[in-house]
C-alpha cells in the first residue's frame, strides 16, 4: 500500500522554538506539498516541491521554509514558532504526468497529518 | 485558476444517493475537475476526476455538464462512513511552467449521512 508518512502525529512546542515537520513518501513521486488546515479556512498550500532541491511558494509561505534533499523526503521548517502557527499540517505527494499526456496525475496522496500546538 | 463554489453543508439519509454540486463557471478547456474528501481527523482522500465525460469508479460517479461550468459528485448508496467534507477542485497549472501542477483546496461541503 502506498504511503505518505508524517513523523509526528502530535507536537507541542514553545514560542520561538525551531520546529521540523518531516514527511516521507514511498511512491517515487516527484511532487510533494505541505498544507495547513485551520477551522473555517480549509486547506491552504504553504510550499511545494516538484523535484529534489526545488521548491515553490504556495499561498501562505510566510514564517515557513522547506527542504528537499532527497526525492522521498520533504521537510517543513518553522524557524521561530509562533502561536498563530498552531494548526494541523498535512503533507501530500503526487507524480508528474508524461510530457504531452495527462493520465490521472495530480492525484494527491496525503499523510495522516501533524497537529502542532505552539504555546 | 478556475474557482469553485460548493454549498457549505448537506444532509443525506443512509442508503440514499448523495448528490454534491459544484460550480466552476470559469473553468478553461484543459482543466480537470477533481473530487476529494476528508473524514474527520484524517488527511484528504482522492475520489475521482474528469475532464468532460461522465466518470464512474468504485467510490462514486462524476457528472459534468456539457458546458463544463458545473459538476455533481454522486455517492449512489451513502453510508454513515461517507460523512466527510467533500472538496471540488479544478487543477491549476504552475505559472512557472513545466508539466507540474498544484491543487488548491477550498472549504468544501460537509456531507452528513444520517441513520
Amino acid at each position: 500500500d502506498v504511503k505518505v508518512t508524517q513523523s509526528s502525529r502530535y507536537l507541542v512546542k514553545r514560542t520561538g522554538e525551531k520546529v521540523f515537520l518531516e514527511c516521507v513518501q514511498d511512491m517515487d513521486h516527484e511532487n510533494m506539498f505541505w498544507y495547513r488546515q485551520d477551522p473555517g479556512l480549509g486547506l491552504r498550500l504553504i510550499y511545494f516541491s516538484y523535484d529534489v532541491k526545488m521548491k515553490e511558494k504556495g499561498d501562505i509561505p510566510e514564517g515557513y521554509s522547506v527542504s528537499r534533499e532527497k526525492k522521498e523526503r520533504f521537510s517543513l521548517i518553522l524557524e521561530s514558532a509562533s502561536t498563530n502557527q498552531t494548526s494541523m499540517y498535512l503533507c501530500a505527494s503526487s507524480f508528474t504526468p508524461l510530457a504531452g499526456g495527462f493520465s490521472g496525475a495530480n492525484v494527491l496522496t496525503f499523510g495522516a497529518g501533524s497537529r502542532l500546538t505552539v504555546l | 485558476d478556475a474557482k469553485t463554489t460548493q454549498p457549505p453543508s448537506m444532509d443525506c439519509a443512509e442508503g440514499r444517493a448523495a448528490n454534491l454540486p459544484c460550480n466552476h463557471s470559469t473553468i478553461s478547456g484543459n482543466e480537470y475537475v477533481y473530487w476529494y474528501r476528508q473524514i474527520h481527523s484524517q488527511g484528504p482522500q482522492y475520489i475521482i476526476h474528469g475532464l468532460k465525460n461522465n466518470e464512474t469508479n468504485e467510490m462514486a460517479s462524476l457528472i459534468i455538464t456539457e458546458d463544463r461550468k458545473s459538476s455533481t459528485l454522486i455517492l449512489p448508496h451513502a453510508t454513515l462512513r461517507d460523512t466527510a467534507v467533500y472538496y471540488c477542485i479544478v487543477r491549476a497549472r504552475l505559472d512557472s511552467g513545466g508539466s507540474n501542477y498544484k491543487l488548491t483546496f477550498g472549504k468544501g461541503t460537509l456531507l452528513t449521512v444520517n441513520p
